[in-house]
């Protein structure tokens, strides 16, 4: 089915560990995003890549770095995790630099930092 | 700056019953509102927009008008099912980058 992967669903990691959350979109989307969801404040934007080889910070950018590897595949890297990192994180895409064409969101990685 | 603000759940229905979340936004200029739901487990999906004043975005049921005048998306639905038990966020984009801003989410809990 045609959508938003991401990769892993879940993961455990230690303080100063590094990882990679990786997103895949099979929609041809110009636009992809990365959202952290925490509890009572809703989705907030880390990063975006408007189109292929463009990415900009969205409201809480620090502690991550992304790429966009092609059109289909946008990552984003812990360098050095921390607890405040914990949290769901999801990968959307959208057609064209607007959003009311709708987002379509992957199913989310639950990452706990300890 | 440009935000969102929806009522705090969570709100508790018993099945068949009148359904609002109130949303209200602060943006500039002519933003588009969206509404978005998600189910346990899983990722957002789009449930209803509108893009300028006055609309009425609407699908399966719930409806929202655009009211510019009192800077409100208020999501309505006459009769809720247990299906519709989620997580609803209210969001808004000046297209900027086709950005999103979400609101904290309303959890809806209905009972049969």
């Amino acid at each position: 089915n045609a959508g938003v992967t991401q990769t892993p669903k879940f993961q455990v990691l230690k303080t100063g560990q590094s990882m990679t959350l990786q997103c895949a979109q099979d929609m041809n989307h110009n636009s992809m995003y990365w959202y952290r969801q925490d509890p009572g404040m809703g989705l907030r934007l880390i990063y975006y890549s408007a189109s292929e080889g463009t990415t900009d910070k969205g409201e809480v950018p620090n502690g991550y770095n992304v790429s966009r590897l092609n059109k289909r595949e946008f990552s984003l890297r812990l360098e050095s995790a921390a607890p405040s990192q914990t949290s769901v994180y999801f990968c959307a895409s959208s057609e064209g630099g607007s959003a009311n064409y709708g987002y379509t969101f992957g199913s989310g990685t639950r990452l706990t930092v300890v | 700056g440009n935000s969102v603000t929806q009522m705090e759940g969570p709100v508790t229905l018993s099945e068949e019953a009148f359904l609002t979340i109130n949303c209200t936004y602060t943006a500039t200029g002519y933003p588009s509102l969206f509404w978005y739901v998600q189910y346990p487990g899983e990722g957002l999906q789009l449930l209803l927009k509108a893009t300028k004043a006055d609309d009425k975005g609407s699908n399966k049921g719930f409806e929202a008008t655009y009211r510019k005048e009192t800077t409100s998306f208020h999501l309505e639905k006459g009769s809720v099912q247990v299906s519709d038990s989620a997580v609803y966020f209210c969001a808004l984009s000046r297209n900027q980058g086709g950005k999103l801003i979400f609101g904290q989410g309303t959890e809806l809990s209905v009972k049969p």
